[in-house]
């Protein structure tokens, strides 16, 4: 089965500067998809960023950009010019596209705080 | 309004009563999911379902129900609550298996005392 781990339960970074959040995964398939979600204190779940598997280049959303090592199973996130509204959790989720196995696996979640 | 609507948004139950949250979604996905949202865990997948009529299992369907009759509706039901079960319930939906991302409901709120 895919698992999906975060191993930073709380990152905290200046405003204005550049974090990192972590993501490894597990798997044994080839082709497959990876998303970072963020979840501010309203709860509500907004999609940041996707990256297909085939897909070499990482993706990117204005500030938002990922490093993905399909050989390490690695799916890291940086934002860059961290702004106060990024504070949240982040999760990562690993998506399978083998027909009849559709589900999104997530990640414990990443607690960011952002100081002014 | 078009979008993925859960009800009730905050809901207190005794222990041994039966609930029902409620989900329903506008764009005729033809996927949703249930999720609940406990610390340390993330979210976990309680059911799915790939259309109307057809729901499978996921992570953690022990002590839930499921039915989708209607492609648009997918209600996940509490036989018998459990302590265990106070947690954030989270519907979601998607067109297909590929990149579509999930959109995701504002949650359900279960306090089982």
């Amino acid at each position: 089965a895919q698992t999906v781990t975060q191993s930073q339960p709380e990152m905290s970074v200046q405003e204005a500067e550049t974090v990192t959040l972590s993501c490894t995964y597990d798997t044994s398939e080839s082709d497959y998809y990876l998303f970072w979600y963020k979840q501010p204190p309203s709860r509500q779940m907004i999609l940041v960023i996707r990256q297909e598997a085939y897909k070499q280049q990482n993706a990117t959303e204005n500030r938002f950009s990922v490093n993905f090592q399909k050989a390490a199973k690695s799916f890291s996130l940086k934002i860059s010019d961290s702004q106060l509204g990024d504070a949240a959790m982040y999760f990562c989720a690993y998506r399978t596209r083998i027909q009849g196995a559709q589900k999104l696996v997530f990640g414990q979640g990443t607690r960011l705080t952002i100081n002014p | 309004d078009a979008g993925i609507t859960q009800s009730p948004r905050y809901k207190i139950t005794e222990t041994g009563r039966q609930v029902t949250l409620m989900c329903h979604q506008t764009w005729s996905h033809s996927y949703m999911f249930w999720y609940r949202q406990d610390l340390g865990h993330g979210l976990r997948l309680i059911y799915y379902s790939a259309a109307a009529d057809i729901t499978d299992k996921g992570e953690v369907p022990d002590g839930y129900v499921v039915s989708r009759s209607k492609t648009e509706n997918f209600p996940l039901t509490l036989e018998s609550a459990t302590r265990s079960q106070t947690s954030v319930y989270f519907c979601a939906s998607t067109w297909d298996r590929g990149s579509s991302p999930l959109h995701f409901g504002n949650g359900t709120r279960l306090t089982v005392t």
